[in-house]
């Protein structure tokens, strides 16, 4: 069964410094998402992407945070200078087309940011 | 305010025994309901979608039910097993164009043989 894959999957670094998170979505899905959680704490809503643009994001998703598909396989997202509370589950996930039609999200096994 | 609010907050039944798990939400507009299943470190895994036209939807010993008008959800798990322990998380799409997830906090699962 396909999967998304993420990578890493635990990664620690030290505030104030870029992290980028990597994700291979499933090879003929078209939307893509980042979703985060912080321990304890509910699955949050991060950013949507189609057609090579943000197609909608959270309050969240700030100006140090950018998402990227630079090839035709990888999605990442990069923080630019991480602060103690971005530390969280990331989760990316992927779907053939809009959550609207029904379609399944897959998500990936996510990588556990650590920010010290 | 687009919210999803699930109960119990966490619950434990020996095996063998059947649970439900309540979910009430308030996304709007809605497209979709979603029960998902997470084991600790992991990330989430579909086990029904629901439009607002199906009252009731099973995947084997799962069977969620979907009141449109009342904006609850439940979740049925019968004849659990230990496999089973995990967090059940209720999650809306809506609230935007393309649609957004809504997650509840999930209902913390654990089955004791």
């Amino acid at each position: 069964e396909p999967e998304v894959t993420q990578t890493p999957s635990h990664q620690v670094t030290q505030m104030g410094q870029e992290v980028i998170l990597r994700c291979v979505p499933i090879s003929n899905h078209l939307y893509f998402y980042w979703y985060r959680q912080i321990l304890g704490q509910k699955v949050e809503f991060l950013v949507s992407f189609y057609n090579n643009e943000i197609s909608e994001k959270s309050e969240i998703f700030d100006d140090q945070f950018s998402v990227e598909r630079p090839d035709g396989s990888n999605f990442t997202l990069k923080i630019r200078s991480t602060k103690l509370e971005d530390s969280a589950m990331y989760f990316c996930a992927s779907t053939p087309g809009t959550g609207g039609s029904n379609y399944g999200y897959t998500f990936g096994s996510g990588t556990r940011l650590t920010v010290v | 305010k687009n919210q999803v609010e699930q109960s119990p907050q966490s619950l434990i039944i020996l095996e063998g025994k059947n649970c439900t798990l309540q979910c009430n939400y308030t996304v709007s507009p809605f497209s979709n309901l979603r029960w998902y299943k997470q084991d600790t470190g992991r990330g989430p895994v579909s086990l029904t979608i629901m439009t607002f036209s199906e009252n009731t939807k099973s995947n084997g010993r799962y069977t969620a039910t979907l009141d449109a008008d009342t904006k609850q959800s439940s979740l049925h798990i019968t004849a659990s097993q230990l496999s089973d322990s995990a967090s059940y998380i209720c999650v809306v799409l809506g609230g935007s164009t393309l649609g957004r997830l809504y997650f509840g906090r999930g209902t913390q699962l654990t089955v004791w043989p």
